[in-house]
């Protein structure tokens, strides 16, 4: 099962920050917390991980909590293409397999 | 960079008729999966293969679904006979390495199975 808790649905406004929620208060300490996306009819596409630190990328920034049993996930600049659903995922360092719960449905209108 | 391929796209049969789906990972990566993502939720691991050995197969149906990786690349995954709550997509992941840290699974367009 899921380790993570995530909202069903979120609605965000085109040019206007997403900041996705995740829960995940059992975390582990050797765990890394994990984002994937699914646009419709697609295969879900890695976004960004972390430990405990901050982590920013081209695609996203991902702020966990200083007791890491919560973490955000922000998309600067929402974009129509970035609607899909965003899944958090919490991932054994050194162990490959993903766990995916039902995530959360992002749409991102104009 | 070719990305994972699958094919079919799309594949509808009858329940008790036996079906095939084909994956060609990420030249290089050692590592490949398989997910079934049934309509509503998240994909769920099938089975993980290390070159052509299985790491991982605790979920997957073995007395209709079997899979194999004969040569380290290719792979296929077979269900006989189907039945109707197999009706999902099916998603080939493939990765560099092991349970490496920072290593990325790469998915697949995915094959959607309807059995009927």
């Amino acid at each position: 099962d899921a380790k993570t808790t995530q909202p069903p649905s979120m609605d965000c406004a085109e040019g206007r920050a997403a900041n996705l929620p995740c829960n995940h208060s059992t975390i582990s300490g050797n765990e890394y917390v994990y984002w994937y996306r699914q646009i419709h009819s697609q295969g879900p596409q890695y976004i960004i991980h972390g430990l405990k630190n901050n982590e920013t990328n081209e695609m996203a920034s991902l702020i966990i909590t200083e007791d890491r049993k919560s973490s955000t996930l922000i998309l600067p600049h929402a974009t129509l293409r970035d609607t899909a659903v965003y899944y958090c995922i919490v991932r054994v360092w050194g162990y490959s397999t993903l766990t995916f719960g039902k995530g959360t449905m992002l749409l991102v209108s104009p | 960079e070719a990305g994972v391929a699958q094919s079919p796209r799309y594949k509808i049969i009858e329940k008790r008729q036996s079906v095939a789906f084909w994956c060609n990972p990420i030249s290089g990566h050692a590592t490949l999966y398989w997910y079934q993502q049934i309509l509503g939720q998240g994909p769920k691991l099938l089975i993980q293969f290390q070159n052509n050995g299985v790491v991982d197969d605790s979920q997957l149906p073995k007395d209709r679904f079997s899979a194999e990786r004969l040569k380290g690349v290719d792979s296929t995954l077979k269900i006989q006979p189907a039945k109707l709550e197999d009706s999902a997509v099916y998603l080939c992941a493939s990765s560099l390495d092991l349970g490496q840290l920072g290593e990325t699974q790469y998915f697949g367009p995915g094959t959607r199975l309807l059995v009927l």
